[in-house]
């Protein structure tokens, strides 16, 4: 079946870098766009943007572009996302996510979900 | 941007009551709207597509209406295993994707 599983809990100090994984399994990887959605402690769903997962080209929602890296290692189906110069409003769970439409141009949503990983930023 | 807003914010119910929900986009979006489910600790899990359309696996009691600006979620017998906070999303304003802020289900 279609899985995406996310790496595990991280905890990082104000100014340092995070890479989030999440590997996909039970379909062609390349074939489908990935998102990344942020959820902050007790608040709703923020999406960050997706990866053309057969070109690697990223596009990056407001408010998540320069700290933020979209890539992919394919020969692995694995996505990731890195963040750079974390602060304390980073600390979120962040999510992946498979657009099931197959489409490049009609991007229809999010499923199936990476479980989540929870990057926590603290002193 | 196209902004989305949802009513209630949260709402406690019994068991086999009929729950509605609503979303309201601030611009035409067509039935490019989606629902989701999220239970607490979890990953969000798509219930419906296209406004109106049942995801397979989804039990029939849960469902949705709507084009245009405004849309509805139903479920039409609440069940304990419902608990949970459901979102609704437009994908019109492509390459951006929106979230309404959520709606809380709890059981009275």
């Amino acid at each position: 079946q279609v899985q995406l599983v996310q790496s595990g809990s991280e905890l990082k100090k104000p100014g340092a870098s995070v890479k989030v994984s999440c590997k996909a399994s039970g379909y062609t990887f390349t074939s489908y766009a990935m998102n990344w959605v942020r959820q902050a402690p007790g608040q709703g769903l923020e999406w960050m943007g997706w990866i053309n997962t057969n070109t690697g080209n990223p596009t990056y929602a407001q408010g998540f572009t320069g700290r933020f890296v979209f890539s992919l290692d394919t020969s692995v189906s694995t996505a990731y996302l890195q963040i750079s110069s974390l602060k304390a409003e980073d600390t979120a769970v962040y999510y992946c996510a498979r657009d099931p439409s197959g489409s490049w141009y009609s991007p229809l949503g999010f499923d199936p979900w990476g479980q989540g990983t929870l990057v926590t930023v603290s002193s | 941007d196209i902004q989305m807003t949802q009513s209630p914010s949260s709402l406690s119910a019994s068991v086999g009551d009929r729950v509605t929900i609503t979303c309201q986009a601030s611009q035409d979006i067509s039935n490019y709207l989606n629902w989701y489910q999220q239970k607490p600790g979890k990953a969000p899990k798509l219930l419906i597509y296209d406004a109106s359309n049942l995801e397979t696996g989804v039990p029939s009691r849960f469902s949705g209406s709507g084009s245009g600006t405004d849309f509805t979620f139903t479920i039409s017998s609440l069940q304990p295993e419902d608990i949970a906070t459901y979102y609704c999303q437009q994908y019109d304003n492509l390459p951006s994707f929106t979230f309404g802020p959520g709606t809380k289900v709890d059981i009275k």
